[in-house]
């Protein structure tokens, strides 16, 4: 079964740094699927960044970028220039093949932007 | 268009009794799945529905069911309620094709509380 793992369970960051999240996971797939979701208070699961195994050219969406390492199952999420908006609980998750609709997620990491 | 809409937003139960979510997908989408969030861990899969069938089930006891209509809305049905049921429950609608294809829009959870 695959696993995620997100081992720091909280962060902090001051506004307009740049703060990295980091995140592995255990498969014996080839091809697969990982993201990056965001949980605000309002409790909504929000999707932040995507990216497949099968491409080697690393995700970014605006400040949001991955740094995706398929030899050592590591997925970590950079956030530059940090907002006051970007305070939330981040979750890891990963989808293995066959088009299920199921996403295993990790335990979740809270950040906190210091003004 | 409107978003994945989820009710009640929080409910008190008591031990053994029975209870229904309820979840509207988002207009267009004809795949919902369900996940229990419990506190302080990240979401689990419970199942998936497309078009008014199961296809996907998570580790979950037969006592978890649920259902979805012609118009795609869901209802998820957890019997003989129990003191580890206590989450937050999550619904995410989307189109057929997996997560990367075809990203999960999630509603913002019903907290059922379990006494």
């Amino acid at each position: 079964a695959q696993t995620v793992t997100q081992s720091q369970p909280e962060m902090s960051v001051q506004e307009a740094e740049t703060v990295t999240l980091s995140c592995t996971y255990d498969t014996s797939e080839s091809d697969y699927y990982l993201f990056w979701y965001k949980q605000p208070p309002s409790r909504q699961m929000i999707l932040v960044i995507r990216q497949e195994a099968y491409k080697q050219q690393n995700a970014t969406e605006n400040r949001f970028s991955v740094n995706f390492q398929k030899a050592a199952k590591s997925f970590s999420l950079k956030i530059s220039d940090s907002q006051l908006g970007d305070a939330a609980m981040y979750f890891c998750a990963y989808n293995g093949q066959g088009g299920s609709e199921k996403l295993v997620f990790g335990k979740g990491m809270k950040l906190t932007v210091n003004p | 268009e409107t978003g994945v809409t989820q009710s009640p937003t929080h409910l008190i139960k008591t031990r053994g009794q029975q209870v229904t979510l309820r979840c509207s997908s988002q207009s267009g989408h004809n795949t919902v799945s369900w996940y229990q969030q419990a506190l302080g861990q990240g979401p689990q899969f419970i199942f998936q529905y497309y078009r008014e069938e199961e296809n996907g089930r998570g580790n979950f006891p037969p006592r978890f069911s649920g259902l979805q209509f012609p118009n795609y809305s869901s209802e998820l049905n957890v019997n003989a309620l129990e003191l580890d049921d206590s989450a937050l429950y999550l619904c995410a609608s989307s189109s057929a094709g997996g997560p990367y294809n075809s990203p999960l829009h999630f509603g913002n959870g019903t907290r059922l509380t379990v006494t």
